[in-house]
């Protein structure tokens, strides 16, 4: 398994939508959470980070955590089209050697419709 | 406040060339990280630095490929030599430990190896 997952997409939804992307880790010690958002050609792009079971919102954006089903999610309300780009999900594992890594999913390619 | 500064932003080589890759991190974060990341392969972590010591280079692919981090404003990623399989984008990215594990990432260095 491997320790982050995401559904690569693509994922499409028309503007003024709700998009709603997850993400499941394996690693049930993690506590630090972060959605990415990476345009074509552009870097990565922090948008959200989360750390307690539950939502958290910001704007348009809410990201919701549940560290007992090992997953986390982000929705955003109101969809436009400037919204299209990869959301990668990253999360802190714990590493024995007692430096924390910070391992990203492959991302979700979401794609507002006009 | 400048954030990560990478250079050079494109890089066209041939096959056996040495390539090196620059990066200066933002002014007072402690750690950074050297990712590759391609359509196939995704996001990959290749080595991170802690204080400029280096940390974790499992991610490093081949002895081919070194990094050094000689003081807290610069590291370095060199490739020699050069293989049209290491055609990717090289980010850089640098994070406090005054925060929780939030990397701020740098424009990438587009490297294509003929």
């Amino acid at each position: 398994q491997k320790e982050v997952e995401q559904n690569s997409g693509p994922l499409s939804v028309p503007e003024g939508a709700i998009a709603s992307l997850n993400c499941t880790y394996s690693d049930r010690v993690s506590q630090s959470f972060f959605w990415y958002r990476q345009y074509s050609g552009k870097s990565p792009e922090l948008i959200m980070s989360i750390y307690s079971n539950g939502d958290k919102e910001d704007g348009r954006f809410t990201a919701q955590l549940n560290k007992a089903s090992q997953y986390v999610s982000l929705l955003i309300r109101d969809s436009q089209p400037s919204d299209s780009a990869t959301y990668l999900c990253a999360v802190n594992i714990y590493s024995k050697t007692s430096y924390d890594k910070v391992i990203f999913g492959p991302g979700t390619s979401l794609s507002v419709i006009p | 406040d400048a954030g990560v500064i990478q250079s050079p932003r494109h890089e066209v080589t041939e096959m056996g060339q040495e390539v090196t890759l620059r990066c200066k991190p933002i002014s007072g974060h402690n750690s950074l990280f050297w990712y590759r990341q391609t359509m196939m392969r995704g996001l990959e972590l290749l080595i991170y630095f802690n204080n400029n010591v280096p940390i974790d280079d499992s991610g490093m692919p081949e002895d081919r490929f070194s990094a050094k981090m000689p003081n807290a404003s610069f590291s370095t990623l060199k490739i020699q030599p050069s293989e049209p399989r290491d055609s990717a984008v090289y980010f850089c990215a640098s994070s406090s430990e005054y925060g929780d594990n939030e990397q701020f990432f740098g424009p990438g260095t587009r490297l294509t190896v003929l």
